[in-house]
């Protein structure tokens, strides 16, 4: 079962333009977030994070809106650069002791365009 | 400051056999979590290492097992290795603690198994 899921395979977007990837959780005990990228032949690198406690984090060009009501989140890259081509996998862990495994989701290849 | 790195790079084995896969952490984390991720799927969560101790245990047969050395270093084994078994493994670091602390990634280890 499937907790974690983000269900565009893939999205293209002009050099420049804003890119939003979505993803949804099932689990409401997940309280803690994050996205990572991942190139080919590379481990996934980690880009952001956000507590349940907030509904938003920037750092540079990177924000992620949680919408806890709706159990949504969005990573939000502007300006969209070639650079960020590549496969973005969000991934959720549960509150309390014991469960500080990730549950990821299954990714969302990014193509920006030049 | 080096990340994570795996040993070897690829692994090729023949069913039945026995797979070990090495992994060193950041300098300072103590915790090491393993994940798989087959052809198609998502991350999934295998084992959580810290301080030397087995912490928590992602739904694989028994056949999956590990360990943390001392210097925090960790090893996982694969027993009686079966097809599907082919995957990219990946190695995790992250500080102590429990709960909301991102995990760093290594470059993964490629099984094949034929």
């Amino acid at each position: 079962d499937q907790q974690v899921k983000q269900n565009s395979p893939s999205l293209s977007v002009q050099e420049g333009r804003i890119s939003i990837l979505n993803c949804d959780y099932t689990n409401s005990m997940f309280d803690y977030f994050l996205w990572y990228k991942k190139y080919p032949a590379e481990g996934p690198t980690f880009l952001i994070s956000i507590s349940s406690i907030k509904d938003k984090n920037e750092d540079g060009r990177f924000t992620v809106f949680l919408n806890k009501s709706a159990k949504h989140l969005s990573l939000h890259i502007v300006p969209s650069q070639p650079g960020d081509s590549a496969v973005y996998f969000c991934a959720a862990s549960e509150r309390g002791s014991g469960a500080n495994n990730l549950f990821f989701g299954t990714g969302t290849r990014l193509t920006v365009i030049p | 400051e080096a990340g994570v790195t795996q040993s070897p790079t690829h692994l090729i084995k023949t069913r039945g056999q026995q797979a070990t896969l090495r992994c060193s952490p950041i300098s300072g984390h103590t915790s090491v979590y393993w994940y798989q991720q087959a052809l198609g799927l998502g991350l999934q969560f295998l084992l959580w290492y810290d301080e030397g101790e087995e912490r928590n245990r992602g739904n694989f047969p028994p056949r999956f097992s590990g360990r943390q050395f001392p210097n925090y270093s960790s090893e996982l084994n694969v027993n009686a290795l079966e097809l599907e078994d082919s995957a990219l493994y990946l190695c995790a670091s992250s500080l102590p603690g429990v709960g909301r602390r991102a995990q760093y990634f290594g470059p993964g280890t490629r099984l094949t198994v034929l």
